[in-house]
């Protein structure tokens, strides 16, 4: 079975602060993990997934196959950071669908 | 339209009452998704479709749960006789299935959030 665990229901961080979200997994095989964020009152959208490697809004994160941990990293949080974030797996089988983590508040305080 | 579309946003329904929701994916995606969101938790996996064909099913929580993609195109996700437990935001989902990883990022739609009385 695979699961994802974001730990932290909510984090509050002062704007400048770096921000790290946590996000274990437990995959028997080789996953694709990703990050959506969802602002206010707009939809669920992706925000970085590991394969691309790529930095998206100073946001970056890690796949550590050791730890089985996808954690999402900022250094200096902004105001406009402040959404939901889901951490998200999906299987290596042939299944499409995503496994969600239950998410993480990121409130970012002027 | 650019981007997923559901409708109605909103239902209110009674409980036992059946319900209707539908999504308009992207034009041109292969795949669909339906999510069940609870208060408080992530999206939970309901049913896949490609195309026309639904090929997995094993996130339904009842047979009261039905869903429909008969054109390929527009699906329909219905519930009968509706529970509490039902009230939820039910997310669509759409990709495109290409060769690259890259183009199997799904899109999704605004939800439609159930409330059932």
């Amino acid at each position: 079975a695979q699961r994802v665990t974001q730990p932290e229901k909510l984090l509050s961080v002062f704007k400048g602060a770096p921000v790290e979200l946590k996000c274990n997994y437990s995959y028997s095989g080789s996953p694709e993990l990703f990050w959506y964020v969802q602002y206010s009152r707009q939809r669920l959208q992706l925000l970085l997934r590991h394969i691309s490697r790529e930095s998206i809004k100073g946001f970056t994160a890690d796949l550590n196959k050791g730890e089985t941990s996808f954690h999402l990293k900022k250094p200096f949080a902004q105001e406009e950071d402040s959404a939901m974030y889901y951490c998200a797996l999906r299987g290596n089988t042939g299944r499409r669908a995503l496994t969600f983590g239950s998410g993480t508040r990121l409130q970012v305080q002027p | 339209g650019a981007g997923v579309s559901q409708s109605p946003r909103y239902k209110v329904a009674k409980r036992g009452q059946d319900v209707a929701l539908r999504c308009d994916p992207i034009s041109g995606h292969v795949s669909l998704f339906w999510y069940q969101q609870a208060l408080g938790q992530g999206p939970e996996f309901l049913t896949y479709f490609q195309n026309e064909a639904q090929l997995d099913k094993s996130g339904l929580p009842s047979d009261r749960f039905f869903a429909e993609r008969p054109e390929g195109s527009v699906s329909t996700l219905k519930i009968q006789r509706t529970q509490q437990e039902d009230s939820a935001v039910y997310l669509c989902a759409s990709s495109l299935i290409g060769y690259r990883t890259v183009r199997h990022e799904q899109f999704f739609g605004p939800g439609t959030r159930l409330t059932v009385l």
